[in-house]
């Protein structure tokens, strides 16, 4: 009973390196969403997708990219790290706008 | 512009005390409102509230929703140690959006 699988939990990158953030989910959901949460701060959402081959931006979409090939997987692309985007991620399904979001356990990034 | 508002911030309360939790919100589109509880890691589903004046019970936990005035509070009673979390109030828009405040961190000492 996996629900929302995200890879790696805990990264340090380098200022400009490049790297994604993987999530999965096995419920057969049509939404995903990722978000980032700064220390002491709400969620943002970043991009959503409502089924596969569809994503659009969220709140705060600078500096990332995500592609929605298949249900399952919706990974979140960084091309060029930078220290604003140190933040904990985190990657939500639910299966339509009408039900709750499940959460993955989420990835911890520092950009040094 | 979107906005989710939480109220307190924070919290501390003794354990047995009750608790009310505030979230109100500015949204375009409005679909329902949703109470996640979030601890160490990922945050955890409480609650959805689509309709008015409905309350939603679960234990001690407790929720209602006001449309109109556009606001929805959280009740905690009879408060544990294991309630001292982040509960965060997030509003589902039209545009798909799940639309999170800033969270009201309680803390519930013995």
């Amino acid at each position: 009973n996996a629900g929302v699988t995200q890879t790696p939990k805990f990264r340090i990158l380098k200022i400009g390196q490049s790297m994604t953030l993987q999530c999965a989910q096995d419920m057969n959901h049509n939404y995903m969403y990722w978000y980032r949460q700064d220390p002491g701060m709400g969620l943002k959402l970043i991009y959503y997708s409502v089924g596969a081959g569809i994503t659009d931006k969220g709140e705060v979409p600078n500096g990332y990219n995500v592609s929605r090939s298949t249900t399952e997987d919706f990974p979140l692309r960084l091309e060029l790290a930078a220290p604003s985007q140190t933040s904990v991620y985190f990657c939500a399904s639910s299966q339509d706008r009408h039900t709750e979001a499940f959460f993955g356990q989420g990835t911890r990034l520092t950009v040094v | 512009e979107d906005k989710v508002v939480q109220s307190p911030l924070s919290l501390v309360v003794h354990e047995g005390d009750t608790v009310t939790l505030n979230c109100s919100y500015e949204v375009t589109n409005f679909r329902s409102l949703l109470w996640y509880k979030q601890e160490k890691k990922a945050p955890t589903f409480l609650f959805m509230l689509t309709s008015s004046g409905i309350e939603k019970k679960s234990g001690r936990l407790s929720s209602i929703l006001d449309k109109k005035e556009l606001f929805s509070i959280l009740n905690i009673t009879a408060t544990q140690t294991g309630d001292s979390a982040i509960y965060l109030c997030a509003v589902l828009t039209g545009a798909n959006n799940l639309f999170f405040g800033t969270g009201t961190r309680l803390t519930v000492i013995p």
